[in-house]
């Protein structure tokens, strides 16, 4: 079935820099997610991404955080600076349509460790 | 506050035995309700999906799962399972917005 690759499956980085999360997501898809897991925890919500622009985010979804996908490329996720709390798994999914019962395709995660 | 509870975090069934993952929702709406899996190293993928008609809908692999509104639940059945269904499994659930709200998951394990 179609795939979502998440590059890399695993990043280490110092508290304080930055850090870039990269997301290939399937070819047509138009809508864009992250969500991040918290070792131990639930998924949450992060962001949606939609025609260039943010269309929903949570209260995760940090001033240090951003999102873009620049000519079609990658769809990526931007923490600058990085803090301890953001070490967690991040999924990047994308569909086809934006409505509430349309099927995400998710990649396998980005295990992202603060140190 | 809308929630999603997976009480199990580890259920271990024989091969061939039948299976039931449990989950529960709290939501104020009209509810889309999602079953995902994860087997190892690979991204989430949809089991199933219900928003409206036959309560009990069917999946990918013979997966199955139930809507009970009196309930709040929506539990993922198999008849019988295989050592290939060894994965992560989630509940989630959505509402009007975009956002996919999820349970903690439960890991499947399958004894030979």
């Amino acid at each position: 079935g179609p795939k979502v690759l998440q590059i890399p499956s695993h990043q280490i980085i110092d508290m304080g820099q930055m850090v870039t999360l990269n997301c290939d997501p399937v070819s047509n898809h138009l809508y864009f997610y992250w969500y991040k897991q918290i070792l131990g925890q639930q998924m949450e919500f992060l962001v949606n991404f939609y025609n260039g622009k943010v269309m929903e985010k949570s209260k995760l979804f940090k001033d240090q955080f951003s999102v873009e996908r620049p000519d079609g490329s990658y769809f990526t996720l931007k923490i600058q600076p990085t803090a301890l709390e953001d070490s967690a798994v991040y999924f990047c999914a994308s569909s086809l349509e934006g409505t509430s019962q349309n099927t995400l395709y998710f990649g396998a995660g980005t295990r992202l460790s603060v140190l | 506050a809308q929630s999603v509870t997976q009480p199990d975090a580890r259920v271990t069934v024989s091969e061939g035995a039948s299976l039931q993952l449990r989950c529960k929702y709290s939501y104020s709406g009209t509810p889309y309700l999602f079953w995902y899996v994860q087997y190892p190293r690979q991204g989430l993928q949809l089991l199933l999906k219900y928003y409206s008609g036959d309560p009990v809908v069917q999946g990918v692999n013979g997966f199955e799962a139930e809507f009970i509104k009196s309930n709040s639940s929506f539990h993922l059945r198999k008849a019988s399972v295989h050592w290939s269904d060894s994965a992560v499994y989630f509940c989630a659930v959505s509402g009007s917005n975009y956002q996919l709200i999820w349970g903690s998951g439960t890991k499947l394990i399958i004894k030979p």
